[in-house]
């Protein structure tokens, strides 16, 4: 079963610009979160959906959005760059939302604002 | 709120021995989940170990395991005979069972270097 892919895997843009990251899950998987890792700030959850819902969000300001697909595809949108969104951005999908099961990260996109 | 804090920003152990890993959490749930994750330089995160919280037995995975002291709020990850493969950043990592938000909330990490 293939993991969890996201692309594109590096980015670079400039501030003021908008950006939109990709995210597929594992097949079966109707689960996926967002998480922001940066050096200062670690890892910092954003939101999750769950059947095309935003279930739970994070503390970030509202240029991050996201949104999932009809087939749990999601996709994130950052708009209005800051040089502080420079990070790498991990999707995480697992089968359901709620009690516990096991999340699977995908390897990142990498987001340069310069 | 929950924290995770992880007090070890680096550490190193020569191949073959054991290292331990400190992480310290707090909250007020009594239903949560505690983890071990690893990420190496390729930056794939990977589920190293968990810990049901209402579980007093220590989580064991191979060379992995834990100590896990509820009342202290510790989680430490223990790893023997490392292997240079075990070189990675590894985060300690929370979760909250039930209804409402469960996201999990991670410490700063340790990066581990095992050393030939």
């Amino acid at each position: 079963k293939a993991g969890v892919t996201q692309t594109p895997r590096y980015l670079i843009k400039t501030r003021g610009q908008q950006v939109t990251l990709s995210c597929s899950p594992i097949s079966g998987h109707r689960s996926v979160s967002w998480y922001q890792q940066t050096p200062g700030q670690g890892l910092q959850f954003l939101f999750e959906y769950f059947s095309e819902t935003q279930r739970n969000k994070g503390n970030f300001p509202g240029r991050f959005s996201g949104r999932q697909f009809s087939n749990s595809r999601s996709e994130m949108n950052v708009s209005t760059l800051e040089l502080g969104d420079s990070a790498l951005y991990l999707c995480a999908s697992r089968m359901t939302s709620g009690d516990y099961n096991e999340q699977f990260f995908g390897p990142g996109t990498r987001l340069t604002v310069l | 709120a929950q924290t995770v804090t992880q007090s070890q920003p680096e550490m190193s152990v020569q191949e073959a021995e054991t290292v331990t890993l400190s992480c310290t959490y707090d909250t007020s749930e009594n239903n949560y989940y505690l983890f071990w994750y690893k990420q190496p330089p390729s930056r794939q995160m990977i589920l190293v170990i968990r810990q049901e919280a209402y579980k007093q037995q220590n989580a064991t995975e191979n060379r992995f395991s834990v100590n896990f002291q509820k009342a202290a709020k510790s989680f430490s990850l223990k790893i023997s005979d490392s292997q240079l493969g075990d070189t990675a950043m590894y985060f300690c990592a929370f979760m909250k069972l039930g209804t409402g938000a469960n996201n999990l909330f991670f410490g700063t990490g340790t990066r581990l270097t095992v050393i030939p």
